[in-house]
């Protein structure tokens, strides 16, 4: 078990510009989760997937935000044009089915 | 929709004290339940878990938490912390109707005192 690795760990960005981040999940999980984490608040879910289909998307998210898992195994997050309030802690999760989540260590993104 | 309160988000104590954090969701339905810690510096790490059964379970490090269904709660409780207890703690709910993705509570900071 390698854990859940998450690239980059930090990024900084100015407004207006898109930033991606990548996900590996642990090799056997089916499911991928994305969360997003603001300080002294517990992660917010963002979106899943089972395999390469996204099941769910949280209905706060902006359109801005793109989640992709097109062959079952990592993912990318992209999010377009960001703004000041995007800036948080990402993380993402796998797990296999219905078992407890493992999470990585997240990517923390700061938007100046 | 879902939602999890932890009543304390601030809670400092002495090495060898009691802990009880507090946990309620707003959930009716059949839900799994989770304790996770994330340490300084690390990523969140399933602490217990609870599925169904015995409504006491215990977790990793000495902690158990209580599944009590009549008050919606899901307290984390252990005897005896250690100053290697300090983290943040955070409750979890998951539901089969909500897609089984997890709502988390806005999590308890916990600092020992050694």
């Amino acid at each position: 078990d390698t854990g859940v690795s998450q690239d980059p760990r930090h990024k900084i960005t100015k407004r207006g510009q898109n930033v991606t981040f990548r996900c590996d999940p642990i090799s056997e999980h089916n499911r991928l989760y994305w969360y997003r984490q603001t300080l002294g608040q517990g992660p917010e879910f963002l979106t899943y997937f089972q395999n390469e289909a996204q099941l769910e998307k949280s209905r706060l998210l902006s359109d801005r935000f793109s989640a992709e898992r097109p062959k079952g195994s990592f993912s990318t997050l992209e999010i377009q044009r960001t703004e000041q309030g995007d800036s948080a802690m990402y993380l993402c999760a796998s797990s296999y089915y219905n078992s407890p989540l493992h999470f990585g260590n997240g990517t923390r993104l700061t938007v100046t | 929709a879902q939602s999890v309160s932890q009543h304390n988000h601030h809670v400092i104590l002495s090495e060898a004290a009691s802990l009880e954090l507090g946990c309620n969701y707003s959930y009716g339905g059949t839900v799994n339940l989770f304790w996770y810690v994330q340490y300084p510096g690390q990523h969140l790490q399933l602490l217990l878990k609870y599925f169904s059964g015995d409504p006491l379970v215990k977790g990793i490090k000495g902690f158990e938490a209580e599944f009590i269904k009549s008050k919606f709660s899901f307290n984390l409780r252990k005897p005896s912390v250690q100053w290697s207890d300090t983290a943040e703690y955070f409750c979890a709910v998951a539901s089969m109707e909500y897609g089984n993705k997890l709502v988390f509570g806005a999590g308890t900071i916990l600092r020992v005192k050694s």
